[in-house]
């Protein structure tokens, strides 16, 4: 397998603008988990899907953050309209229950 | 709560030589996981070792192996061998109800040569 994997890597952008953030998870992984990771806050978890369906959003930092997964091979992370403060890198993860987290590359993204 | 604790936010280590990393969580779980991820400067979480609440065995892999205490809620990492591709940051997480995962603020790992 592939592995998670993510697009794009790197994204510069200016404030106010839409940002869509793209992952395809493990085949057969029912779990997906958004993360962002900032050297104030650490790794934080945004939302997970189980069976494309989203559980716990409590961690999406506000309104302009949203997430959908239409099917199983497919998530996106969307904020609109960025702000200077959204830079951070962006993970997806997938996961089997009870197994390991397997992190994709990460979207590094630059919002001026 | 559940939380994970890493408190060296730093650590240096010698070429060849063993570094253990320390780890600490706190939890009124009975059944979890804990792991032990990697990331270089290639910003990739790369996943380093697994351990299984329930197993009294340290996991070993390679190089790396753990030193898990469940009573004292400790869950440390040990280098051996010290490898330059080593440097990197270390996060330890803990998993509990199969899914939910919290993460360490990290240590930073530089091996000198």
């Amino acid at each position: 397998d592939a592995g998670v994997i993510q697009s794009p890597r790197h994204e510069v952008t200016e404030m106010g603008q839409e940002v869509t953030l793209r992952c395809k998870p493990i085949s057969g992984h029912d779990y997906l988990f958004w993360y962002r990771q900032t050297m104030m806050r650490g790794l934080e978890l945004l939302i997970y899907f189980n069976n494309n369906v989203p559980i716990d959003d409590s961690g999406m930092p506000e309104d302009r953050f949203s997430a959908k997964m239409p099917n199983a091979s497919f998530s996106t992370l969307k904020i609109q309209p960025s702000e200077p403060r959204d830079s951070a890198v962006y993970f997806c993860a997938s996961s089997s229950p009870l197994e390991t987290q397997y992190f994709g590359p990460g979207t590094r993204l630059l919002v001026l | 709560a559940q939380t994970v604790t890493q408190s060296q936010p730093e650590m240096s280590v010698q070429e060849a030589e063993t570094v253990t990393l320390s780890c600490t969580y706190d939890t009124s779980e009975s059944n979890y996981y804990l792991f032990w991820y990697k990331q270089p400067p290639s910003r990739q979480m790369i996943l380093v070792i697994r351990q299984e609440a329930y197993k009294q065995q340290n996991a070993t892999e390679n190089r790396f192996s753990v030193n898990f205490q469940k009573a004292a809620k400790s869950f440390s990492l040990k280098i051996s061998d010290s490898q330059l591709g080593d440097t990197a940051m270390y996060f330890c997480a803990f998993m509990f109800e199969g899914y939910d995962m919290r993460f360490g603020a990290g240590t930073r790992l530089t091996v000198k040569p």
